[in-house]
């Protein structure tokens, strides 16, 4: 049981280049979520989705998209990276919001140059 | 909007001592959270608060939630090198928002 996973660990993009995040879950979790973390402001919600085939924006969503083609995978895309994207960014999942604590995958580094 | 804020950011204690981090919010919720996180590494959920006056306890942690007064504190007794961490609460609002709102968290340094 490998809970949350993501791919990949480390990257560092020019500016204007294109990347994809993936976070997969193998405990048949409803509910993702990606999240930026930054020195000094907590986690940030960026989308996050309720069931395969939905997405909703969270907090800070400009500059990125996603898609959850498949229950156990969450999918989150720069299309034209910024500066201001080098960030450590983290998938969560949960089975339930009314009981249920989310779980961390262990997170990627991304540089932004 | 939910606002979630938690004092100290910055904590620096002795070992063998007690403190309590603080986490007040901003709206109705029934359902706070806390994690852990150590340098470099991932969250980890610590404990999971319900209700008005759940109170939870693991180890030398012991987290409540006062809803009346939007307050929940993590009480560290007899601190140790190994509670070095930061210290993370995460509130859901009332009415099952599926999204959590994170305090900035609470970086802890136990000393010797």
């Amino acid at each position: 049981n490998a809970g949350v996973t993501q791919t990949p660990k480390f990257r560092v993009l020019k500016t204007g280049q294109s990347m994809t995040l993936l976070c997969a879950q193998d405990m048949n979790h409803e509910y993702m979520y990606w999240y930026r973390q930054d020195p000094g402001m907590g986690l940030r919600l960026i989308h996050y989705s309720v069931g395969e085939g939905t997405t909703a924006k969270g907090e800070v969503p400009d500059g990125y998209n996603v898609s959850r083609l498949k229950k156990q995978n969450f999918l989150l895309g720069l299309e034209s990276a910024a500066p201001s994207q080098t960030s450590v960014y983290f998938c969560a999942s949960s089975s339930s919001p009314s009981v249920g604590t989310q779980y961390f995958g262990p997170g990627t580094r991304l540089t932004v140059l | 909007e939910l606002k979630v804020e938690q004092n100290p950011l910055f904590l620096s204690m002795q070992e063998g001592k007690n403190y309590t981090i603080y986490c007040n919010y901003s709206t109705t919720s029934d359902r706070l959270y806390w994690y852990r996180q150590d340098p470099g590494k991932s969250l980890e959920s610590l404990f999971v608060l319900l209700s008005n006056g759940a109170v939870k306890q693991e180890g030398r942690l012991m987290a409540s939630l006062d809803t009346k007064a939007r307050l929940s504190t993590l009480h560290i007794t007899a601190a140790v090198h190994d509670l070095s961490a930061t210290y993370f609460c995460a509130v859901d609002k009332r009415g099952g928002s599926e999204k959590l709102v994170f305090g900035k968290g609470t970086k802890l340094t136990v000393n010797p």
